[in-house]
């Protein structure tokens, strides 16, 4: 199975900063089959990225995916206020999907 | 609008069972995999099953394979979960989530399932 760790745990930074951080899988993956969420203090995940690299629907460009193999990295270009929540990657391979335990972005 | 909303968590004694439905609407729902992902507060999520558009196919997390049941009715645009054998464990708020590009691009609200003597 697939284990993917994020780091850093948590990140302080102010708004207008470049935040980025990274998910390593426990072995190579396929970038197909990597995606990313953001989740905020009582609310559902929201997909932000798929295919490693692909936004999803409605989400500002200012969120872009990188990486292969088994390190990926999401950045977010410049923070709004909306943007400190905490962020998830997400693997999908033979018939099991699978997270990482998330990095928290706090205002610093 | 896209909406899917969960129901049947509440409270159940370990060994029980408990059957969550989740009504879809807004989006063509037999055209969509579907899938049960559940997250203890402050934990990150957990993908629990899938099921294919058909209802042809099915996948379990090993965690529940044997306890859990996935099924939908196209005809009524729901998903079901069917969860036997309940352990401490499986306390969780539970979303129904839409497949997309092997990834969840639409979350149901959850429903909070919570097992304890």
């Amino acid at each position: 199975e697939i284990v993917l760790t994020q780091s850093p745990g948590t990140l302080s930074l102010s708004p207008g900063e470049r935040a980025s951080f990274s998910c390593r899988a426990s072995q190579t993956v396929s970038s197909s089959n990597l995606a990313w969420y953001q989740q905020k203090p009582g609310q559902t995940p929201r997909l932000l990225i798929y295919g490693a690299y692909n936004r999803a629907t409605d989400i500002p460009d200012r969120f872009s995916g990188s990486g292969s193999g088994a390190d990926f990295t999401l950045t977010i270009s410049r923070l709004e206020p909306e943007d400190f929540a905490v962020y998830y990657c997400q693997h999908y391979g033979s018939a099991r999907w699978t997270f990482g335990q998330g990095t928290k972005v706090e205002v610093k | 609008e896209v909406q899917m909303v969960a129901s049947g968590g509440g409270l159940v004694q370990p060994g029980g069972s408990l059957r969550l439905s989740c009504a879809a609407s807004g989006f063509t729902f037999n055209n969509h995999n579907m899938n049960w992902v559940r997250q203890t507060p402050g934990m990150g999520p957990e993908w629990v099953s899938y099921i294919r558009n058909t209802g042809e196919v099915m996948y379990y997390a090993d965690s529940v394979k044997g306890r859990f049941t996935i099924s939908r009715d196209n005809a009524r645009d729901s998903l079901f979960l069917q969860m036997n054998s309940l352990r401490a464990e499986d306390t969780a708020i539970y979303y129904c989530a839409r497949g997309f590009q092997n990834a969840f691009d639409m979350w149901g609200q959850g429903t909070m399932v919570t097992v304890s003597s």
